[in-house]
């Protein structure tokens, strides 16, 4: 159980081109779902907070306007890079909190998406 | 946040134990100590967690002492294939503390 999926696992666009990314849980329910990135060699770098039905929560110096989240579901979330540069290149993993029967709950995450762009 | 500090890196030989520290000086009362081990390209996976004392499952232990300011992962006999970087976090679960990496240990096997 708690299975996280992602779609695509890569992508190659082209400058300027807009990318959309899915995460799914595909076994339990996630009212929250968080986006992350990593470049290479690097930790992972939490972007953004993404709740049902309400807007996400981006963290600092993270660009909401480029970076869209929908949540529009308790098993989808949606990461749309809007015009896309190289810079933007990275690896994409989003996660999924699932709420359990004990007194905390744990993340359990996809298998992250490869952007390039060129 | 509940920083955590972790060995940057680690060598083990196949079949031994390796025990992974982290430091977590100011880990709250309602804080949850969670492990995760990733390879290259992949998503983090969820490995164990625990609260106090001993926690062991299938694939490793977490050994938590009495002042919670630090934990260690114990992964028994391993193999090639748990060369990784495994993280450790803290967090209540209903806040952000959970949700910050620190730089994670990377381990290397070596036959």
């Amino acid at each position: 159980g708690a299975v996280v999926s992602q779609h695509p696992s890569w992508v190659i666009c082209k400058s300027g081109t807009s990318v959309k990314i899915e995460c799914r849980s595909l076994d339990f329910q996630a009212t929250t779902m968080f986006w992350y990135r990593q470049f290479p060699k690097q930790s992972l770098m939490l972007m953004a907070t993404s709740n049902e039905g309400s807007k996400a929560t981006y963290e600092q110096g993270v660009e909401k306007d480029k970076f869209l989240i929908n949540h529009a579901s308790l098993t989808l979330s949606t990461l749309t890079v809007t015009s896309a540069h190289p810079e933007d290149s990275s690896f994409y993993i989003c996660s999924a909190r699932r709420v359990g029967g004990r007194s905390t709950d744990t993340q359990y995450f996809g298998p992250g998406t490869r952007l390039t762009v060129l | 946040l509940a920083k955590t500090t972790q060995p940057i890196s680690m060598d083990s030989y196949e079949g031994q134990e390796v025990n992974i520290t982290c430091s977590h000086n100011n880990i709250a009362t309602n804080d949850y100590i969670t492990w995760y081990q990733q390879f290259p390209s992949q998503g983090p996976r969820f490995i164990i967690q625990g609260y106090k004392t001993k926690v062991t499952n299938e694939v490793a232990s977490l050994f938590i002492p009495a002042d919670r300011k630090s934990s260690t992962l114990s992964l028994p006999r391993v193999s090639l294939s748990d060369t990784a970087v495994y993280y450790c976090l803290v967090g209540d679960g209903t806040g952000a503390n959970n949700l910050f990496f620190g730089t994670g240990t990377r381990l290397t096997v070596i036959p």
